[in-house]
């Protein structure tokens, strides 16, 4: 059983257009996230969504839009893709309330702009 | 500003030999997490440290942390060539419960 699932795997796309990826965990966690990771493998967080709630967004451009329907799913929209957004995108998830949580994370969408 | 800086950035060994990653970081922490990324592949969890702990094992990993010094370094002993990956720390700050911030990584080659 895959604990946090991304779909798709690779998106190809020219600038300008519009794109969602999603994102489902199946280990009963409340918070996930979304990541972004660069040519240079440096991961920086983007998102942070508790029982639903926003609450992370990393000064990310208005361009992205996440959405959570429930706690099992996070949702990226990504309006007027550009040619720096080409990076991979990976969703996690986490269980909050204190210090011990860590994340798991999904296998990643590997994303290029044209 | 980055908040976990690995060292180094990447490092070669032979199979069998240990391998140590150092991780530095700016500000106070609740935890310190090191995560494994095999190439193409998301990130795993490997082990925690909490602020007040000085060092923990698990299987072939210790890790070690100095928050005078601000820092932590992952030993990996006996390597393998499963081993091969990039080794990410990340810092999870107080008063930041969700957020973890991550360093660019050092990337491990184990030579068979």
């Amino acid at each position: 059983d895959t604990a946090v699932s991304q779909t798709p795997k690779y998106l190809v796309t020219q600038m300008g257009n519009d794109k969602s990826i999603k994102c489902e965990q199946n280990l009963g966690h409340d918070t996930m996230y979304w990541y972004k990771q660069d040519s240079k493998k440096f991961l920086k967080i983007m998102f942070s969504y508790n029982n639903k709630e926003l609450i992370i967004n990393e000064t990310v451009p208005n361009r992205f839009s996440p959405k959570s329907p429930d706690k099992a799913h996070l949702n990226l929209h990504i309006n007027s893709l550009e040619l720096g957004d080409s990076a991979v995108y990976f969703c996690a998830s986490s269980m909050a309330g204190g210090n011990l949580e860590t994340q798991y994370f999904g296998p990643g969408t590997r994303l290029l702009v044209l | 500003s980055q908040q976990g800086e690995e060292d180094p950035q990447a490092l070669s060994i032979q199979e069998g030999e240990n391998a140590t990653m150092n991780c530095s970081y700016k500000t106070s922490i609740n935890n310190l997490q090191w995560y494994r990324q095999n190439s193409g592949r998301g990130l795993v969890h490997l082990i925690l440290i909490r602020s007040n702990e000085r060092e923990k094992h698990s299987g072939r990993l210790r890790v070690t942390l100095d928050t005078s010094k601000k820092s932590s370094s992952l030993l990996i002993t006996a390597s393998r060539a499963a081993d091969t990956a990039s080794y990410f720390c990340a810092t999870r700050s107080g008063g930041s419960n969700y957020k973890l911030t991550f360093g660019k990584g050092t990337l491990l080659t184990v030579n068979p």
